[in-house]
Order: structure tokens, then sequence, then C-alpha cells
């Protein structure tokens, strides 16, 4: 089950800023986990894109960047490339499901380079 | 080269059973928890078990408790997901998933193994 809520889709012209919202509550983002989003090429593996809410693994480009505020967190793509054409998944780590703890993951939001 | 090869997917029918499993090399087998997480065809990503370095500590989502059992074997740095009693909604692309333990996030994925439920 899905409890972060993400923007199905977004999209941007070449060279435009977009961002992706990931929306919690007090029991995963609200309650201090850090946030972590994933990059989804169309037919791969998930990759990862940001760790710990703002840190980007090596070889990620600095166009990609994230925030977390709250109960929220999101990714921003500025100077957005062709290549940036993915589905994008937010995670947290969530303390209230089941008992114990579990990895949560955000709907998903699919990005259109127009 | 640091990678997770999945196998053990196919096409069983409602009410069968299924073992996955995932050979890790690169990396330090025994110094990680792994997880696996699957994505149903269309749809978004769902974590579905995880277990620590030495075995003490598993878990599972309710979708799949009582009914699949995560294992490892850190001589053959490989790990398994034994799964029964399989249903239509099991049906998905199943990742293997290495995790960073301090940050609670899932730095190395696999390229997934297509388990498909129908009859």
């Amino acid at each position: 089950q899905s409890v972060l809520t993400q923007p199905p889709s977004v999209s941007g012209a070449p060279g435009q800023r977009v961002t992706i919202s990931c929306t919690g509550s007090s029991s995963n983002i609200g309650a201090g986990y850090d946030v972590h989003w994933y990059q989804q090429l169309p037919g791969t593996a998930p990759k990862l894109l940001i760790y710990e809410n703002i840190n980007r693994p090596s070889g990620v480009p600095d166009r990609f960047s994230g925030s977390k505020s709250g109960t929220s967190a999101s990714l921003a793509i500025t100077g957005l490339q062709a290549e940036d054409e993915a589905d994008y998944y937010c995670q947290s780590y969530d303390s209230s499901l089941s008992g114990s703890g579990i990895y949560v993951f955000g709907t998903g939001t699919k990005v259109t380079v127009l | 080269e640091v990678q997770l090869v999945e196998s053990g997917g196919g096409l069983v029918q409602p009410g069968r059973s299924l073992r996955l499993s995932c050979a890790a090399s690169g990396f330090n087998f025994d110094d990680y928890a792994m997880n696996w997480v699957r994505q149903a065809p269309g749809k978004g990503l769902e974590w579905v078990s995880g277990i620590s370095r030495n075995s003490g500590n598993i878990g599972y989502a309710d979708s799949v408790k009582g009914r699949f059992t995560i294992s490892r074997d850190n001589a053959k740095n490989s790990l398994y997901l034994q799964m029964n009693s399989l249903r239509a909604e099991d049906t998905a692309l199943y990742y293997c998933a290495k995790l960073i333990g301090q940050g609670w996030y899932f730095d190395l994925w696999g390229r997934g193994t297509l388990v498909t439920v129908s009859s």
C-alpha cells in the first residue's frame, strides 16, 4: 500500500524546472524519517537519485535536488532534459503500519518532457 | 562488478509455490540488510520483505505475511524469497535491493524477475 502521495504526472519543456511533491503523515515523513528518491527509466530497474532528503549519489547530475519540510518532501529537476523522462518515486520509513516499521514508497510520478 | 541478479520467476498457478533467488557480487554481502521490492505491471513500487545482516530481524508487508518467507545464505552471497499460496495479485516484477541501514534507503537494485500467477 502506498502511504506517500505524489502527483501522477508532471511535464515541462526542455530547460524548464519541474517539481514533484511527496506527501506523507506523522508516522513517516512527519516523524522525522528521511525521504529518498528513485528514478525509473522505461523498462529498467529503479535507480537511487536522492538519499537522506538532499544528497546525490556519485554520478547524479546536480540538476536534481531534494528538500523536506514537515510531512512533505519535494524533488526538483532544473534544466529539464529529454533523458529525464521517467517515473520518479519517493520512499521513506513508516513506524505505524503492521506494528513494526516498514519501508513505504510514493505512488509515483511520470515526468514528460514536452 | 557490483550487482544483484534475480532468478526463479515464471508462470505459476494460483495456490502454488515459487522460490526466488538473488545472487550478489562485488560487495561484502554479509555487511548489508537485503530486501525484496515488487512492481505489478504498470503499477508502482511495493516493499515486500526485508532481512537483516545476520537474519535476526525480518519483516514483511501485510499483503504477504504468512505466505512468503525471506532468507539468506551469507556463505553463498544469496538472498531468497519462498512464496507460497500465490495469488493473482502477486503477479509482479520482483526486485532484490540492498539496503543502506543507517539511512534506510536502497542503493543497489537488481533487474528483477517476473512472477506471473495465472491459471
